[in-house]
């Protein structure tokens, strides 16, 4: 089975500087995706960034970035210039392909807080 | 385009009663999701289905939960009878199956048994 951890349940971070969040999954699959999605107070789930197992480049989104470590298993998700409204619960998610449909595993999410 | 839509966005229901909760998945996509989200045990996986066709049950709690999908554009999440301990905000997600892509999350019902 796979399993995503996210080992920071809450992290801080002043207006205009960069944070990373950090994620690490275990896998035997070669082929996958990882997301980092945002629940901001209002609970909806946004989409920030996705990546592909297959890409060696890291994924970049405006201020939104990643750093893909395949080998080391490591999905970290990098806010630069934080504004007050990535205050949010962020998830990393891995997900496989099969032919029953795409399976999902989520990590417990990281608590963000970006101080004014 | 519309997203997933859920209903209701809100319920406030005393315990014993039954609670439909209703999803509408994207047009196109044939792989949904329900999830149930609290502070205490986060976000958890309770069915899904492909193709209407329910592939993984096995975070359902218990036999007072049931879900159903008769068509690809509509799927319900039934507890009955409802407790307290039900309380918590449950999400609908909907993705193209086994087309590589990620999960669209509706706006989730956040469901108070009292």
């Amino acid at each position: 089975a796979q399993t995503v951890t996210q080992s920071q349940p809450e992290m801080s971070v002043q207006e205009a500087e960069t944070v990373t969040l950090s994620c690490t999954y275990d896998t035997s699959e070669n082929n996958y995706y990882l997301f980092w999605y945002k629940q901001p107070p209002s609970r909806q789930m946004i989409l920030v960034i996705r990546q592909e197992a297959y890409k060696q480049q890291n994924a970049t989104e405006n201020r939104f970035s990643v750093n893909f470590q395949k080998a080391a298993k490591s999905f970290s998700l990098k806010i630069s210039d934080s504004q007050l409204g990535d205050t949010a619960m962020y998830f990393c998610a891995f997900m496989k392909s099969q032919n029953t449909g795409n399976q999902f595993y989520f990590g417990t999410g990281t608590s963000l807080t970006v101080i004014p | 385009d519309a997203g997933v839509i859920q209903s209701p966005r809100h319920e406030v229901t005393e315990m014993g009663q039954e609670v439909t909760l209703r999803c509408k998945p994207i047009s196109g996509h044939n792989s949904l999701f329900w999830y149930r989200q609290t502070m205490m045990r986060g976000l958890e996986l309770l069915i899904y289905f492909n193709n209407n066709v329910p592939i993984d049950d096995s975070g359902m709690p218990e036999d007072r939960f049931s879900a159903k999908m008769p068509n690809a554009s509509f799927s319900t999440l039934k507890i009955q009878p409802s407790e307290p301990r039900d309380s918590a905000v449950y999400f609908c997600a909907s993705s193209q199956g086994t087309v590589p892509g990620p999960q669209h999350f509706g706006d989730g019902t956040r469901l108070s048994i009292l």
